[in-house]
């Protein structure tokens, strides 16, 4: 069983609506990642928080705001969506930021599947 | 542009097989690469990692690295049914920062 939960399973929300996925971890790891995985795509990165700061934002547009309230838990804000953002959104957590060759070591969540109407 | 590419497949192999996997990437400068599953409908989970030439041997896993031909395998030995999924090559492209490229996969199939 992972131990990174992601929050919802499963979400379905139209293009004006406002939406929040939350994943959460307990491993007392210090980086967190969302990446975003369309069908039959390899996951993409889209943010990277270390420390509860914002490390990496690979240039996401601004209808996706993350968030990190605290080490354990990390918000991705979703607003004004477009049916092309509809896919399988992982979050991803790893002790080994910062340490070298491991940090590519990731624990990924289940992931949540959004489908924008 | 950083690039890592594998052969999508499918690739069928019988049980009990060897099952090879490949991976090339672009960036020389790259220095730790690994390969993760993923299930149908599942999130991707870490095989095994490697950063120095030569291979790494895990169980029935066997990551092999040839920086100079910018080069990355994963040898199935004894494929299970089980081991049907697709395999994820990804290059850390961020140094300590876990910045990873994740190749497009190569599906496995392994009949009984």
């Amino acid at each position: 069983d992972t131990e990174v939960t992601q929050t919802p399973k499963h979400l379905v929300m139209g293009m004006t609506n406002k939406k929040s996925l939350k994943c959460e971890q307990h491993m007392g790891h210090r980086a967190m990642y969302w990446y975003k995985q369309k069908a039959k795509k390899p996951p993409e990165l889209m943010f990277v928080y270390s420390y509860e700061k914002l490390s990496i934002n690979e240039s996401v547009p601004s209808r996706f705001s993350p968030e990190c309230p605290n080490s354990s838990l990390l918000n991705l804000h979703l607003h004004a969506l477009q049916p092309e953002d509809s896919a399988l959104y992982l979050c991803a957590s790893s002790p080994y930021w910062d340490r070298g060759f491991r940090a590519g070591e990731l624990f990924f969540g289940e992931g949540s599947r959004l489908t924008v109407l | 542009q950083k690039e890592v590419e594998q052969n999508s497949g499918p690739l069928s192999v019988p049980e009990g097989a060897i099952a090879s996997l490949n991976c090339t990437y672009s960036d020389r400068g790259s220095q730790s690469f690994f390969w993760y599953r993923q299930y149908s409908g599942k999130s991707p989970e870490l095989i095994m990692f490697i950063y120095s030439n030569g291979d790494k041997e895990d169980g029935r896993f066997t990551a092999q690295l040839n920086k100079a031909s910018q080069y990355v395998s994963l040898l199935i030995r004894d494929s299970q049914p089980s081991d049907s999924a697709t395999y994820l090559c990804a290059v850390n492209y961020g140094g300590s920062q876990g910045n990873l490229i994740f190749g497009k996969g190569t599906k496995l199939s392994v009949k009984p």
